[in-house]
């Protein structure tokens, strides 16, 4: 059962506009949500994280807004970039365990 | 600050045949976990090691695979006999300790089995 769904399997955008990536998740067990990005021949390398307790993170380009009622996740990147192309897996972790649950991921294209 | 190392980087076996997979994590990580991402899916979670203990193996199938790491460092993960759904990417992360901490992730072993 996949508790943790990436619903795009891909994305384009223009090169300086807004990337929004979505994630939905079922187990409300769930109290931490990570974002890792992932290229060709490369192990996931980690993006940025939320807790439950936040509703929005921010890194440089990078935000991720969490909302629980909804048990919704997006990540926004602004402005998007070529280096930026790669796999995006959303990924959570039960407020009991350690272990990543993920999702299958969003191939995210950024064209010149 | 060395990565995850992992080898090798690619392997080819025919059903019913064994193959071992090695890890070694960041200097200094406690935690050490392997997945398995097939094709067109996350990775998930085979097996995870605080030390040398065993936290979580849940999802191991334990009849054909296995996973140590005995000194608390490196760890190696066999498949003993290969079967044509364990075609995969076998991913080793570490981490400095458990919970939210960071995974770091080596470049895994795409294992082919015909």
């Amino acid at each position: 059962d996949q508790q943790v769904k990436q619903n795009s399997p891909s994305l384009s955008v223009q090169e300086g506009r807004i990337s929004i990536l979505n994630c939905d998740y079922t187990n409300s067990m769930f109290d931490y949500f990570l974002w890792y990005k992932k290229y060709p021949a490369e192990g996931p390398t980690f993006l940025i994280s939320i807790s439950s307790i936040k509703d929005k993170n921010e890194d440089g380009r990078f935000t991720v807004f969490l909302n629980k009622s909804a048990k919704h996740l997006s990540l926004h990147i602004v402005p998007s970039q070529p280096g930026d192309s790669a796999v995006y897996f959303c990924a959570a972790i039960h407020n009991s365990g350690y272990a990543l649950n993920f999702g299958k991921g969003t191939s995210l294209l950024v064209t010149p | 600050e060395a990565g995850v190392a992992q080898s090798p980087r690619y392997k080819i076996i025919e059903k019913r045949q064994s193959v071992a997979f090695w890890c070694n994590p960041i200097s200094g990580h406690a935690t050490l976990y392997w997945y398995q991402q097939i094709l067109g899916q996350g990775p998930k979670l085979l097996i995870q090691f605080q030390n040398n203990g065993v936290v979580d193996d849940s999802q191991l199938p334990k009849d054909r695979f296995s996973a140590e790491r005995l000194k608390g460092v490196d760890s190696t993960l066999k498949i003993q006999p290969a079967k044509l759904e364990d075609s995969a990417v076998y991913l080793c992360a570490s981490s400095p300790g458990l919970g939210t901490d960071t995974q770091y992730f080596g470049p895994g072993t795409r294992l082919t089995v015909l």
